[in-house]
């Protein structure tokens, strides 16, 4: 989708090192959320954000951070990459209203692969 | 917290003809949404459906429509005439206190 894109799309990295996904939105959407994607688990969330600055945790934050500085851009870090953090990251953006909180759907990045060796 | 069970891994359909998808949904909200999305090979994750739970009528986009029984905790979606580029996992989600929770999937084949 035109309004979110993802960065790098692939990425090998080795045990131990940092490594940061990038997220980025032009729709001004408040919400932005990252997943990961594993086979028989469909899609959890790792960390999400309700505004600059603000983040909160999501089913399986360990190893993770997250940072908002701008309302487009949405950062996730691996502190120290591990293989059991190979995966499909997913970032998303949802449309929901101030008023009344209604939800118009999510909007998904194309992804990126990950690879710890 | 939310949970949400596909009970189907897999499903394969004919050309042509109707595919239900089973999905079970548990939520402590009292307003929330229900989303199947499909992804194909590519990888791209497309929203098939949206419903409401504060609304009674049944959501239907073109070929797709669901089976929304808010008491049950079901929401199943159908795919009438089924078409190839119909293939593809479908995942069932729930939307509730800024979260989107998703199933584990059902991979969906359409056999010509």
């Amino acid at each position: 989708d035109a309004g979110i894109t993802q960065s790098p799309r692939h990425k090998v990295t080795e045990t131990g090192t940092p490594v940061t996904l990038r997220c980025h939105q032009t729709e001004n959407h408040r919400y932005m959320y990252w997943y990961r994607q594993d086979p028989g688990h469909g899609l959890r969330l790792i960390h999400y954000s309700y505004g600059v600055k603000d983040t909160d945790k999501g089913e399986v934050s360990d190893g993770y951070s997250v940072s908002r500085s701008k309302t487009e851009d949405f950062l996730l870090t691996l502190e120290s990459a591990t293989s059991s953090q190979t995966s499909v990251y997913f970032c998303a953006i949802s449309e929901t209203t101030y008023e009344g909180g209604r939800n118009y759907g999510y909007t998904f990045g194309s992804g990126t692969r990950l690879t710890v060796v | 917290a939310q949970t949400v069970t596909q009970s189907q891994p897999e499903m394969s359909v004919q050309e042509a003809e109707t595919v239900t998808l089973s999905c079970t949904y548990d939520t402590s909200e009292s307003d929330y949404y229900l989303f199947w999305y499909k992804q194909p090979p590519s990888r791209q994750m497309i929203l098939v459906i949206r419903q409401e739970a504060y609304k009674q009528q049944n959501a239907t986009e073109n070929r797709f429509s669901v089976n929304f029984q808010k008491a049950a905790k079901s929401f199943s979606l159908k795919i009438s005439d089924s078409q190839l580029g119909d293939a593809a996992m479908y995942f069932c989600a729930c939307h509730g206190n800024e979260k989107l929770t998703f199933g584990t999937g059902t991979r969906l084949t359409i056999i010509p």
